[in-house]
């Protein structure tokens, strides 16, 4: 069976300082890959997702940057963190069809102080 | 623009009850509908993925239906218990921007013991 995993769970980083969240998923091959952020009391909103490795794409300008050196691995990063990056940042994978189901990891909640 | 809306934002109700979780979207052309359950600081967990040719989706005490003509799906849960508690998203996927899925802000359910 398909599993996704996700660390750290919890993260405080102070202002300026990079980060680097990691994603993996194990039990399929060719995967797209999502990173979502969810702010409190709103929905996801889709941050990059990623249909092949080195495919990135962007869906709002920002500080932060994905990277997907491997087929089943996906990295969230930043050179230096804002206050506004805080957040909780989950990733997801589904299989390459539209009729799929979306799968997320358990999330991490970033705090940048 | 696709826009997810689910209303009431939050439901307490007694143990045992039958509830209705509603969620609405503006454009019907869809490939599904998928229902999500979130617990406190955590990742999301699929419950029911209906595609945009069914009426309906069942498991156990769970059942989804969705009218896509009029932009609208329900949850309706059977006998809630307090492990119900949770929020609940629902999120369409849409013919566009790489196949994204547009989320629900999410209606967080209180069963009360």
């Amino acid at each position: 069976s398909q599993t996704i995993h996700q660390w750290p769970a919890t993260l405080v980083q102070p202002v300026g300082s990079p980060l680097s969240l990691e994603c993996t998923v194990e039990g399929t091959s060719n995967p797209n890959l999502y990173w979502y952020r969810q702010a409190a009391g709103r929905g996801l909103q889709l941050l990059f997702y990623s249909v092949g490795i080195g495919q990135i794409s962007s869906e709002v300008p920002q500080n932060l940057s994905a990277s997907r050196p491997q087929d089943r691995q996906f990295i969230l990063s930043s050179k230096k963190l804002l206050l506004s990056d805080s957040g909780f940042y989950l990733c997801a994978w589904s299989a390459g069809t539209p009729n799929e189901k979306l799968f997320f990891g358990s999330g991490t909640q970033l705090s940048v102080l | 623009k696709q826009e997810v809306t689910q209303i009431p934002a939050a439901l307490s109700v007694p143990e045992g009850e039958n509830l209705v979780l509603n969620c609405s979207f503006t454009d019907s052309a869809i490939y599904n509908l998928q229902w999500f359950r979130q617990d406190p600081g955590k990742g999301l967990t699929s419950l029911l993925l209906i595609q945009s040719s069914q009426r309906e989706q069942t498991s156990g005490r769970l059942n989804a239906s969705l009218d896509k003509s009029s932009g609208r799906s329900t949850l309706y849960i059977a006998a809630s218990q307090p492990g119900d508690s949770a929020t609940y998203l629902c999120a369409v996927r849409v013919p566009y921007n790489n196949n994204d899925m547009r989320f629900g802000a999410g209606t967080r359910l209180t069963v009360k013991p």
